[in-house]
């Protein structure tokens, strides 16, 4: 199937520092959607993205569609210990089936 | 509360068993999913289903069935055609209408005794 492809696939990151990772694909979608996966726990919604060149935060997290509809990027400012996880990019191509990314594992060094 | 309830949280499938997950949302919403997640992995779609009473397969359909007699309900069974069944697998759902994003469900962990 279609593939997005998520980097970094892992970060060791101070607590405090900023976090920034994209995804890209050679296919263009209608839609971003970054969700967070906590260990055990489904993902939850974070960001959603409905066009192009769209940036939207949300607290300390911001994220945008690319121009070419074709990559997306979130970025994290002054990260805290509650930030660890798993963050997807998922993108709709048509309406019903949504494409993931492979996830970014977010560690944190307090 | 509104949500997406998955249950059992942990099952335990013996070699050639049928396990049924059960996902039940009272959102209203139209659209379900069953995805499988492999570890360091994303997540790969097995079933969805956009109305009551029809269901598409998804990426990786084979060794599993779905049922839709009712809105609000979409059970995944895993079958003993399945030979690695040992995954999380999540449940989502969405209103049916445009690019509403998906919502989950907090998933069931499947284990081979």
């Amino acid at each position: 199937g279609q593939q997005l492809n998520q980097s970094p696939q892992s970060m060791f990151i101070q607590e405090g520092e900023d976090v920034s990772m994209n995804c890209t694909s050679s296919s263009i979608f209608n839609t971003w959607l970054w969700y967070k996966q906590d260990p055990g726990e489904g993902p939850v919604l974070l960001i959603a993205l409905y066009k192009a060149g769209e940036l939207t935060s949300n607290g300390r997290l911001t994220a945008q569609f690319g121009i070419t509809r074709k990559d997306s990027f979130l970025n994290i400012s002054a990260s805290i210990p509650s930030d660890v996880g798993i963050y997807f990019c998922a993108g709709h191509m048509g309406a019903q089936k949504l494409v993931f990314g492979q996830g970014t594992r977010l560690t944190i060094n307090p | 509360d509104g949500g997406i309830t998955q249950s059992p949280k942990y099952l335990f499938r013996k070699e050639g068993q049928n396990v049924t997950l059960s996902c039940e949302q009272n959102l209203n919403h139209d659209a379900m999913y069953w995805y499988r997640q492999d570890p360091g992995q994303g997540l790969r779609l097995i079933y969805y289903s956009q109305i009551v009473n029809d269901f598409q397969k998804g990426d990786i359909a084979e060794g599993y069935s779905v049922s839709r007699e009712k809105k609000e309900s979409f059970p995944l069974t895993v079958t003993s055609a399945q030979k690695n069944p040992t995954a999380f697998y999540l449940c989502a759902s969405r209103p049916g209408q445009g690019f509403q994003p998906q919502h989950f469900g907090d998933g069931t962990r499947l284990s081979i005794l």
